[in-house]
Order: C-alpha cells, then sequence, then structure tokens
C-alpha cells in the first residue's frame, strides 16, 4: 500500500532552516510528481511546492518563492523541503502528498498524503 | 492569489443531502477542469474525494459527487451519513505565479 512518512519538523527560530524529509512506498516513486502542502494550526490548507517525477520542474507558491527549495532522491524514493529564512507565518503542519497521475500528466490532484510534520517557528 | 470561496459551514441530518459551493474566478475554477475536493477529519491528513471537477477515486462512496458551473464549483453529499462529518476543501488549478489554490474550507455537521 503506498506510505509516505514525512520527517524533520521541529521548533526553530526566525530566520532558522530546517529541511524536511518524505519517505515514500508502495508505489513507482520515479513516475510521479509530488507536492508539499502545509496547515497552519486551525487554518485552512495552502499548496507549497511541486517537484515533477524527473525533477525538470520545480514550482512554488508565491509565499515561499526564493525562500524554500523542493527537491528528490528517486533512488532514495524520498522528496525533501529545504526552508530557509523562516518567519513565524511557516509555523504549520506540512504534508507531502503524492500526484494521482504519472509523467507530465498531472491535473493537480493529490491522491495519497502522508501524516504530516509540525513546524514552529518562535524565539 | 486568493483562496476560493466556501461557506464556513453546511449542515443536514442523516440521509439528506448538502451541498458545498467554491467560487473562484475565470483564471482559476472557471478556467481550467482541474478542480478537486479533499475531507479532512480533524488531526488527520487529507483525503482526496473528487478530481477533475467530477470524478470520484476508487474506494470513494458514490453518494460524492462534482460538478463546476462558470467559476463556481459544487460537492454535492447525498444520502448524508455521521461519518461524512469533516472539513470538506476545494481546490484549483490556476493561471497565477502561485499555480495552485484551496478553498477556505467548510465544516459540514450532522445533525
Amino acid at each position: 500500500q503506498v506510505q509516505l512518512v514525512e520527517s524533520g519538523g521541529g521548533v526553530v527560530q526566525p530566520g532558522g532552516s530546517l529541511r524536511l524529509s518524505c519517505a515514500a512506498s508502495g508505489f513507482t516513486f520515479r513516475s510521479y510528481g509530488m507536492h508539499w502542502v502545509r496547515q497552519a494550526p486551525g487554518k485552512g490548507l495552502e499548496w507549497v511546492a511541486f517537484i515533477r517525477y524527473d525533477v525538470s520542474n520545480k514550482f512554488y507558491a508565491d509565499s515561499v518563492k526564493g525562500r524554500f527549495t523542493i527537491s528528490r532522491d528517486n533512488s532514495k524514493k524520498t522528496v525533501y523541503l529545504q526552508m530557509n529564512s523562516l518567519r513565524a507565518e511557516d509555523t504549520a503542519m506540512y504534508y507531502c502528498a503524492k500526484d494521482r497521475l504519472t509523467g507530465y500528466s498531472s491535473t493537480w490532484a493529490f491522491d495519497y498524503w502522508g501524516q504530516g510534520t509540525l513546524v514552529t517557528v518562535s524565539s | 492569489q486568493s483562496a476560493l470561496t466556501q461557506p464556513a459551514s453546511v449542515s443536514g441530518s442523516p440521509g439528506q443531502s448538502i451541498t458545498i459551493s467554491c467560487t473562484g474566478t475565470s483564471s482559476d475554477v472557471g478556467g481550467y477542469n482541474y478542480v478537486s475536493w479533499y475531507q479532512q477529519h480533524p488531526g488527520k491528513a487529507p483525503k482526496l474525494m473528487i478530481y477533475d471537477v467530477s470524478n470520484r477515486p476508487s474506494g470513494v462512496s458514490d453518494r460524492f459527487s462534482g460538478s463546476k458551473s462558470g467559476n463556481t464549483a459544487s460537492l454535492t453529499i447525498s444520502g448524508l451519513q455521521a461519518e461524512d462529518e469533516a472539513e470538506y476543501y476545494c481546490s484549483s488549478y490556476t493561471g497565477s505565479s502561485t499555480l495552485y489554490v484551496f478553498g477556505t474550507g467548510t465544516k459540514v455537521t450532522v445533525l
């Protein structure tokens, strides 16, 4: 069965950095695009970043552009989110999610999600 | 890019049907058939319920259906059950610099 397991969350001071990981299993990881989505405490969902299956393209929300970097290692079946220059408003549960379709055929639907890892930015 | 607009709450009795609206613009909901709906129970990860406006993933009950008219998408839950009580989010691909946007979320209560 498909499993996505996030890790790397924690408490960090404003201006600090953190790297999140998402380990995948149960599907052909190298064939699917992967996303990060976050949810601030008590708030709604916010899409953060997307990386194509072959790393040919990476896309970011305006709110994180220039500060966050998405990457993946298909040999390790893992997607990462490097977060720099963190702000209080980046405090959230961070979910990784699998794109529903393989290759370039994305219709931006996320059919499997991890359980999330909590990032708290506070002094 | 602003979030898509959803009603804050919708309620219904068991067995009834309810509809949740999701209003965007011609740059998102109205411009693409890439509208999805997610269900989220408290403390849990979201679950895909509808993709590409009206398609159900395998394993999702046929009591859930989606549609779109102009800049507004809708999720209908028929034969409401206690287990349907959750938060529901719509989402859409957009033509803006932020490529993807979620709705504000709707709390569904089963009376």
